[in-house]
């Protein structure tokens, strides 16, 4: 299974409603997770299950989608939410990673 | 708290071999499932394994199927990746990560370990 995101990069300022899309070459159902990652550290999970928000991780970030098409909306994006963003399929093996959106600030 | 921790890592020559360990620690190791997952310098994520509970079963990416092997000892709260035939385009930081259930994300991550393949 295929997952392409875009935008590959975007700019953007503190306050700024963001959006980014994940495709999935096929049906995932709900199987579709987000994680943002900052340069030199592990990635960490936003998002699960399409829609389900992790444990402590803050209100802003919220995702929506099933079947083929996904979305991760930032509502106010924040210093440290500069970083790249990734979603990643877990519906069946391999369970592929999209290519990232890196965030930049503008 | 919970915590992985990676080790094994370093240089090593084309077609060398390489064990990387994952300790486990500040849950139950043997209720999760685990995974392993890379990432070139400067490029995205790669997933590259995933083993059961158990350890019934396995799965790999096509890049590492029949060169790496993984396999966990719930005694000892430990995952690991045996790599063999390693290349120059195998180089990356590798990372272990606990799969959440029921979505199977991955809720927890190591800090990585890197792996230089070169001569």
């Amino acid at each position: 299974i295929q997952m392409t995101q875009s935008p590959s990069s975007l700019s953007a300022s503190v306050g700024d409603r963001v959006t980014i899309t994940c495709r999935a070459s096929q049906s995932i159902r709900n199987y579709l997770n987000w994680y943002r990652q900052k340069p030199g550290k592990a990635p960490k999970l936003l998002i699960y299950g399409a829609s389900s928000l992790q444990s402590g991780v803050p209100s802003r970030f919220s995702g929506s989608g099933s079947g083929t098409d996904f979305t991760l909306t930032i509502s106010s994006l924040q210093p440290e939410d500069f970083a790249t963003y990734y979603c990643q399929q877990t519906y069946s093996p391999p369970r592929t990673f999209g290519q990232g959106t890196k965030v930049e600030i503008k | 708290e919970v915590q992985l921790v990676e080790s094994g890592g370093g240089l090593v020559q084309p077609g060398g071999s390489l064990r990387l360990s994952c300790a486990a620690s500040g849950f139950s190791f043997s209720n999760y499932e685990m995974n392993w997952v890379r990432q070139a310098p400067g490029k995205g994520l790669e997933w590259i394994s995933y083993i059961t509970k158990s350890g019934g079963t396995i799965y790999y990416a096509d890049s590492v199927k029949g060169r790496f092997t993984i396999s966990r000892d719930n005694a000892k709260n430990s995952l690991y990746l045996q790599m063999n035939s390693l290349r120059a385009e195998d180089t990356a930081v590798y990372f272990c990560s606990r799969g959440e259930v029921p979505a199977a994300s991955f809720d927890y991550w190591g800090q990585g370990t890197l792996v230089t393949v070169s001569s």
